[in-house]
């Protein structure tokens, strides 16, 4: 069955942390993607993959970086983590069209 | 600016009653709308989407409207179970391909009570 894995579930990390997020679908799809999902807000797009080595920046990039290093994989960086990125991510992932397939999320806690 | 309105933004029925959720845009183009369901800790599974200008779907106990002139959908669930408990979400597709745009709304908690 097409899915799309996250881990980990849950993470702490200290201010100014480095966090790596990761996820990997089993879709064979070409595109992935990074959300964060906020109280009172609608999920955010961080950033987004047409293919391996491929990186395009989304809505709210500032203090994301990501890289998908392989068709399967695509991670979300956090290098200096601060407070602000305290949030629910979710990872996605398309064919192309308009059918999406999402991830169970990442709660993270910035302290 | 927020692109995706929902409302109400939450709500409490008894179980067996029905419920409408309301979601109003802005999003030009408007290709698609699809209604999600998210179980609390959980990711976004799909109910329905609706591509039409003038759409009606319907999924089991879920059925649902999209009028693209109005720019606004609903999405009825009848005979409300407890696993219905869950916040909905709109999500508005500015095109029919990876290469557009999502816009998402910030959801309609429902509360199911026995």
């Amino acid at each position: 069955e097409a899915a799309v894995t996250q881990s980990p579930r849950n993470k702490v990390t200290v201010t100014g942390g480095n966090v790596t997020l990761s996820c990997r679908q089993t879709n064979s799809h070409n595109y992935m993607y990074w959300y964060r999902q906020d109280t009172g807000h609608g999920l955010r797009l961080i950033h987004y993959s047409y293919g391996a080595g491929n990186l395009q920046i989304g809505d709210v990039p500032d203090g994301y970086k990501a890289t998908r290093t392989t068709q399967e994989d695509f991670f979300l960086l956090l290098e200096l983590a601060s407070p602000s990125q305290t949030s629910l991510y979710f990872c996605a992932s398309s064919p192309g069209n308009s059918d999406y397939t999402f991830g169970s999320g990442t709660r993270l806690l910035v302290i | 600016k927020t692109q995706v309105e929902q409302s109400p933004q939450s709500l409490v029925v008894r179980q067996g009653e029905n419920c409408v959720l309301q979601c109003n845009y802005s999003v030009t183009p408007d290709n698609h709308l699809r209604w999600f369901k998210q179980d609390t800790g959980k990711g976004l599974v799909s109910l329905t989407v609706l591509v039409d200008q003038k759409d009606k779907t319907s999924n089991g106990r879920y059925s649902a409207t999209l009028d693209k002139d109005a720019k606004h959908s609903t999405l009825h669930i009848t005979a409300t179970l407890l696993d219905d408990t869950a916040t909905y979400i709109c999500v508005v597709g500015d095109r029919g391909s990876a290469l557009g745009r999502l816009h998402f709304g910030a959801g309609t908690q429902l509360i199911v009570i026995p």
